[in-house]
Order: structure tokens, then C-alpha cells, then sequence
């Protein structure tokens, strides 16, 4: 089956990095991505990563997946209060049309 | 290029009354997934659409909620009868091609009172 679960807060103080984790059940996913949602808006693709990668860094992200235990991270290097939002990890189940199966999504509160 | 548009952006029905929900794609895709948004929770894929085809609806409810993707003009979501349950926010995602990077639009945020 699909599923993928995230820890639903996060607080870190400003200049600090912030770690949100997921965990997905769908070996055959292709692709995995964050999206970043800020209050009352749509949603932003931050990043993504392909299945045969460990590791992709893009300027203050940094995405790591361990297909082994089904494990992805994000962390953002020094964290600002701009980043406040709530961030959803979702994956494309393989040959499903390219549909996203998301998370529930971590809320992330930057203090100042 | 103007982003993926969705209209209108907040909608207000009372229960039993219809609701119509369009989004217009980027130029240049030709399919389009919906997707709904219940308060506190994830986004739930709904059905994907490619023009004049229903492709996947596995995650629409059997009773009441209908899509198409015209030839011409937006792509609609049409929920009859609406109750309570109904409210949430309705994303719609765009894309060239099967697989690739979805693009969202703002969502309608649709109340039921």
C-alpha cells in the first residue's frame, strides 16, 4: 500500500538548521519531493530527488534518502523566520500515472 | 507564463447546493490532477485528467463529485448536493506530461454551511 507519515511540529530558533523527517512505504516510487505551504496558499515545490540518489543539496537544502528504511529528510541550513510553513513530503507511486501520495506534513515554527 | 489559475478562490454554499470548481492549466500541459485538503490534514490525490479523458479517479467518492478536462476551457471539479464533510481546500496541479514536476495552483477554499 502507500503511505507516508511525518512528525507534525518542528521549533527551532533562527540561524539554526531544522531537520523534518518522513517515512513512505512504496518501494517503487520513483521520485520524492518537498513541497513548502505557507498560510492560506498553494503549494511550493521546494526540491526533489530521484530514487537512485542518496543525497541532493540545493543551496540551504539538503535531501537525504535511505531507500533501505524508506527514509527521507530535509534539513534547511540556517533557518529564518521566512521559512516558517508547513512542509509536505510526498512520493509518486511507479506507473501510477504520476499522481502524488503526500504526508500529513510537519509544521515548522522558526523563533526569532 | 502565467501560473496555474484557479477560480474562484473561496466559495461559500449551503448544503444541497452545487459546487463548481475550475482550474486552468499552464500553457502548454495537458494533464491536470486534482487534489483535496481537509483542515489539519495532507493533500489527497483526487483524479487526473488528461483533455476529454478521465485517467485515474481512484481517489474520487462514487456519489457526487465529477471532473472533466474539456477540449476547450478549464478543467472542472463539480461536487452536487454538498454537505459539511465537502469543505476543504481544492488544490489542481498541472504538468506537460505524465510524471513530471506538478505545478499547484492557489487551491479553492470551499465552505459548506
Amino acid at each position: 500500500g502507500e503511505d507516508v507519515e511525518q512528525s507534525l511540529f518542528l521549533s527551532v530558533r533562527e540561524g539554526d538548521s531544522s531537520v523534518i523527517n518522513c517515512t513512505y512505504t512504496d518501494s517503487s516510487s520513483t521520485y520524492l519531493y518537498w513541497y513548502k505551504q505557507e498560510p492560506g496558499a498553494g503549494l511550493q515545490l521546494l526540491t526533489y530527488i530521484f530514487s537512485n540518489m542518496d543525497m541532493k543539496q540545493d543551496q540551504r537544502l539538503t535531501v537525504l534518502l535511505n531507500k533501505k528504511d524508506k527514509h527521507l529528510s530535509l534539513r534547511i541550513a540556517d533557518t529564518q523566520t521566512g521559512d516558517s510553513a508547513i512542509y509536505f513530503c510526498a512520493e509518486t507511486p511507479y506507473n501510477q500515472g504520476g499522481k502524488l501520495i503526500f504526508g500529513q506534513g510537519t509544521e515548522l515554527s522558526v523563533k526569532p | 507564463n502565467a501560473g496555474v489559475m484557479q477560480n474562484p478562490r473561496h466559495l461559500v454554499r449551503r448544503r444541497g447546493q452545487e459546487a463548481r470548481l475550475r482550474c486552468s492549466p499552464m500553457k502548454g500541459h495537458s494533464h491536470v490532477y486534482w487534489y483535496r485538503q481537509l483542515p489539519e490534514e495532507g493533500l489527497k490525490f483526487m483524479v487526473y485528467l488528461q483533455k476529454e479523458n478521465i485517467i485515474d479517479e481512484s481517489g474520487m467518492p462514487k456519489e457526487r463529485f465529477s471532473a472533466e478536462f474539456p477540449k476547450e476551457g478549464p478543467s472542472i471539479l463539480r461536487i452536487q448536493q454538498v454537505v459539511r464533510g465537502d469543505s476543504a481546500a481544492y488544490f489542481c496541479a498541472s504538468s506537460p506530461a505524465s510524471g513530471n514536476e506538478q505545478f499547484f495552483g492557489p487551491g479553492t477554499r470551499l465552505t459548506v454551511l
